[in-house]
């Protein structure tokens, strides 16, 4: 079945430590998205990519850093300057502008 | 801009009927309305385009108003499995794509 597989599940970081959460799809699709959820919140765009090798930030950029190397394969690393990285990420795919988001299941980050 | 949802919560009994609005200050191509059950990801439920028609989704439908720059989800004969938090999202156009804040739904038995 086709989807949206996120790893791992939960995912704790030391102060001063970047981590990266992966995001890998088999839907064939091109553009590929990270969101943040903070509890009881919406989804704020960290980054989007519409192609392999291409991607822009969002509305939340700072402190995140992303590569698009592979069409599946969209990972997102939280660098040891965003200082509240305590949220749940998500990670979307559609076939491009204006069509349905598709999501993974998400990653749960902590701080220890 | 994020589109502004309403109400921000609402709570049903099991066969209750409900209303959940976006509105948009900004022209709109597109709204797409997904669903989120606690702890899990946002699934979609349906698509409202410029000019579409209204869509629906078993007991579920939504209705897009282009010179109000609004749209909104109808939840019909509530179902227990229907409790969640809903999300619109609005498409300006160029990758011009926003979520609302969501409206949390509870429905009681």
């Amino acid at each position: 079945d086709g989807g949206i597989t996120q790893s791992p599940k939960y995912l704790f970081r030391k102060e001063g430590q970047n981590v990266t959460l992966s995001c890998e799809q088999n839907l064939n699709h091109d553009a590929m998205y990270w969101y943040r959820q903070d509890p009881g919140q919406g989804l704020r765009l960290i980054y989007y990519s519409q192609i392999v090798n291409d991607f822009q930030k969002g509305d939340i950029a700072e402190g995140y850093s992303v590569s698009r190397e592979k069409k599946e394969s969209f990972p997102l690393t939280v660098t040891s300057a965003q200082k509240n990285p305590t949220a749940f990420y998500l990670c979307a795919s559609n076939r491009g502008e204006g069509q349905p988001q598709h999501f993974g299941d998400g990653t749960r980050l902590s701080i220890l | 801009q994020q589109p502004v949802q309403s109400p921000q919560a609402v709570i049903l009994r099991e066969g209750e009927d409900a209303v959940i609005n976006c509105s948009s200050s900004k022209a709109l191509y597109s709204v797409h309305w997904y669903r989120q059950k606690h702890g899990e990801a946002p699934v979609f439920l349906m698509i409202l385009l410029k000019g579409g028609e209204q869509k629906g989704h078993e007991k579920i439908s939504a209705s897009f108003n282009e010179k109000k720059q609004q749209s909104s989800l109808y939840l019909t004969a509530s179902q227990l499995s229907y409790s969640g938090t809903y999300f619109c999202g609005t498409d300006h156009g160029g990758q011009n794509f926003v979520f609302g804040p969501g409206t949390r739904l509870s429905v009681l038995p």
